[in-house]
């Protein structure tokens, strides 16, 4: 099994410009998330999924979407990049919001310029 | 919003020291998990905590979760430089699906 697999695993963007960071999972999970850490700031909850079809927004969710229509991808858009979104993202999934262990991709880097 | 803090924000020991980090949360808590973040890696499951007043162990590591549901504590008994790494506790509110992470311990630890 290969887990959660992030792509890009660094990337680099102009102001303005929009990118899709992908996550795909091959464990079957229900539950699908994005975070992104910023030094000092922990991880903190960008949009999340309990399933296929269904979306909802965590903590920080302005300047992102998402959408889930397969259970194994749940890819995360910047549509238009600002330098505030620099940042580590991590895509995270588990086999419920409340059953348990959740499986982190290796992470992806942002920057923008 | 749902909050959860963690302290202290760092914290460095001599090898052989013991480590306690702290959890808060602002709402009552269906779950507490703890994770363990390397330096350049990816935050790893250590632990999922459910009833009120629950201890679990792990070795040297020992895991609360408070009365109220509110709060939470991991403790190392006799650190390791293999215990270097940022250790996040991460909660369900009861009336929400979001899992809000704390802000993390940072443990640096001296040979």
């Amino acid at each position: 099994n290969a887990g959660v697999t992030q792509t890009p695993k660094f990337q680099v963007l102009k102001t303005g410009q929009s990118m899709t960071l992908q996550c795909a999972q091959d464990m079957n999970h229900e539950y699908m998330s994005w975070y992104r850490q910023d030094p000092g700031m922990g991880l903190r909850l960008i949009h999340y999924s309990v399933g296929a079809g269904i979306t909802d927004q965590g903590e920080v969710p302005n300047g992102y979407n998402v959408s889930r229509s397969t259970t194994e991808d749940f890819p995360l858009r910047l549509l238009s990049a600002a330098p505030s979104q620099t940042s580590v993202y991590f895509c995270a999934s588990s086999l419920g919001t409340n059953t348990g262990e959740l499986f982190f991709g290796e992470g992806s880097r942002l920057t923008v310029l | 919003g749902q909050q959860v803090m963690q302290i202290p924000q760092y914290q460095h020991v001599q090898e052989g020291e013991d480590f306690t980090t702290y959890c808060n949360s602002s709402t009552t808590l269906s779950n507490i998990q703890w994770y363990k973040q390397r330096p350049g890696g990816h935050p790893v499951f250590l632990i999922q905590l459910v009833k009120s007043g629950e201890v679990k162990k792990q070795k040297r590591l020992t895991f609360q979760f408070g009365e109220a549901k509110k709060n939470s504590s991991l403790h190392i008994t006799a650190t390791q430089t293999t215990d270097v790494g940022t250790y996040f506790c991460a909660g369900t509110a009861s009336a929400t699906n979001k899992l809000i992470f704390g802000t993390g311990t940072l443990l640096a630890v001296q040979p």
